[in-house]
């Protein structure tokens, strides 16, 4: 009974350095959301993706960062050049899609920390 | 106005209390709401949707009420693992995949 999967859970970067993050939604599942959480904060709507399509990036900074959902194989959020203001929790969130069912489920998350 | 508001507590209760929390949202095209709860340093687990009519599951009873735009969550006989922070969240307008989540409520249940 897997369900949304995200790795790595923790990773650190240097200022410059790139970093990806990768989502494996739950079974059965074709759209993925990803969401930043910054300390002391609420989560925030970054991208949502299908299969091969790019939804919604309406709440992702429109430099730096990039995301995919190819064919096969999982989500990836990738953050190049990252500078301090980028560490976070990086949540990623599965849904069934369809009408009618907007509830989403989360992973354990990806804590990215800049020095 | 912030989009999705909550008090942020934390609100500290005896085993056994009767705990209430609440929201107010400002999009009022919203059409899903929910209650997450998200343990430190967790992920948010989605604990339940809540319906116009008010719906309960065991001893969480959520209301919507949507001319007041305001949501709320009871628990009842609280136990210590209730202790989290109780998310509210909001779609971002009708048929909306896009949640907007309140900072949330911290709750400590203490023995």
């Amino acid at each position: 009974n897997a369900g949304v999967m995200q790795n790595p859970r923790h990773l650190v970067r240097r200022r410059g350095q790139e970093a990806r993050l990768r989502c494996s939604p739950m079974k059965g599942h074709s759209h993925v959301y990803w969401y930043r959480q910054l300390p002391e904060e609420g989560l925030k709507f970054m991208v949502y993706l299908q299969k091969e399509n790019i939804i919604d990036e309406s709440g992702m900074p429109k430099e730096r960062f990039s995301a995919e959902f190819p064919k096969e194989g999982p989500s990836i959020l990738r953050i190049q050049q990252v500078v301090r203001g980028d560490s976070a929790a990086y949540f990623c969130a599965s849904s069934p899609g369809g009408q009618g069912s907007n509830e989403q489920f989360f992973g354990p998350g990806t804590r990215l920390t800049v020095l | 106005r912030k989009e999705v508001e909550q008090d942020p507590g934390p609100f500290n209760v005896p085993e056994g209390a009767t705990v209430a929390f609440n929201c107010t949202y400002s999009n009022s095209a919203s059409q899903s709401f929910f209650w997450y709860r998200q343990d430190c340093r967790k992920e948010p687990k989605l604990l339940m949707s809540v319906y116009s009519s008010g719906n309960e599951d065991g001893r969480f009873t959520a209301q919507l009420n949507r001319a007041s735009q305001y949501i709320s969550l009871l628990i009842r006989d609280s136990k210590l693992s209730d202790s989290a922070t109780y998310l509210c969240v909001v779609d971002s307008g009708a048929g909306s995949y896009q949640l907007t989540f309140g900072k949330g409520t911290k709750l400590s249940v203490i023995p």
